[in-house]
């Protein structure tokens, strides 16, 4: 399973938009890219997920490169209710069934 | 509604004792999980049931026990407790589509104590 590194922590500011990279060195070609929030005492929330490019939604874009070997969350305009721990997750199918590794988390503080 | 729930959202127990987290899930899916996210954060997974059979198995030690009555129910059982079992426990629920990896619904957590 293909391990992911992400940033401990980043720092922003309200209106900017924050980029977060993952990498994941080793990622196999089932392997998808899902990225989730976590507030403090919540569970993980699903944001957005994708295979390879380009993927939007209505919160946020994830760039993928040719050779998947990274990929990037893009938040646009952050706001305060935006900090949070941000999880890269790399997984797919695999005999008998479907695999995960979270990463460590990316801690991003907005600002006003 | 509530797609996942967890019960109890705290517990708080002594070593040597045994202890089950209850999850339900109401969103029809077919695969439920369990996470541990221990101090440092780190989210691990333990256990995925598929249509009530075990998937997966993270070298948990066999003190933890998962039980799924159905598809909408997976159980944690925890038996001879120690300090180290300590954490915030996640179930989380899916589903499945080939090829595809899924979107996970998660509970809002049980953090367990062990004192």
């Amino acid at each position: 399973l293909a391990k992911t590194t992400q940033p401990i922590s980043m720092d922003s500011y309200e209106g900017q938009e924050v980029n977060i990279t993952c990498s994941h060195n080793n990622i196999a070609t089932n392997d998808y890219i899902t990225w989730y929030q976590q507030f403090p005492s919540q569970g993980p929330r699903f944001i957005i997920q994708g295979y390879k490019t380009k993927v939007t939604n209505e919160v946020a874009s994830l760039f993928i490169p040719a050779d998947r070997k990274s990929s990037t969350l893009s938040l646009p305009r952050v706001s305060l209710s935006d900090t949070a721990v941000y999880y890269c997750l790399v997984g797919g199918s695999y005999t008998g069934g479907f695999k995960t590794i979270f990463g460590a988390g990316t801690r991003l503080f907005v600002k006003a | 509604d509530t797609a996942v729930s967890q019960t109890p959202k705290y517990l708080v127990t002594q070593m040597g004792n045994d202890k089950s987290i209850k999850c339900e899930q109401n969103l029809g899916h077919d695969t439920m999980y369990w996470y541990k996210q221990d101090s440092k954060k780190f989210l691990k997974i333990m256990f995925s049931y598929n249509n009530k059979e075990l998937i997966i198995n993270e070298t948990v030690p066999n003190r933890f026990s998962p039980k799924s009555p159905d598809k909408a129910h997976l159980n944690l059982h925890i038996n001879s407790l120690e300090l180290g079992d300590s954490a915030v426990y996640f179930c989380a629920s899916s589903q499945e589509r080939t090829q595809i990896l899924y979107e996970q619904y998660f509970g809002p957590g049980t953090r367990l104590t062990v004192t």
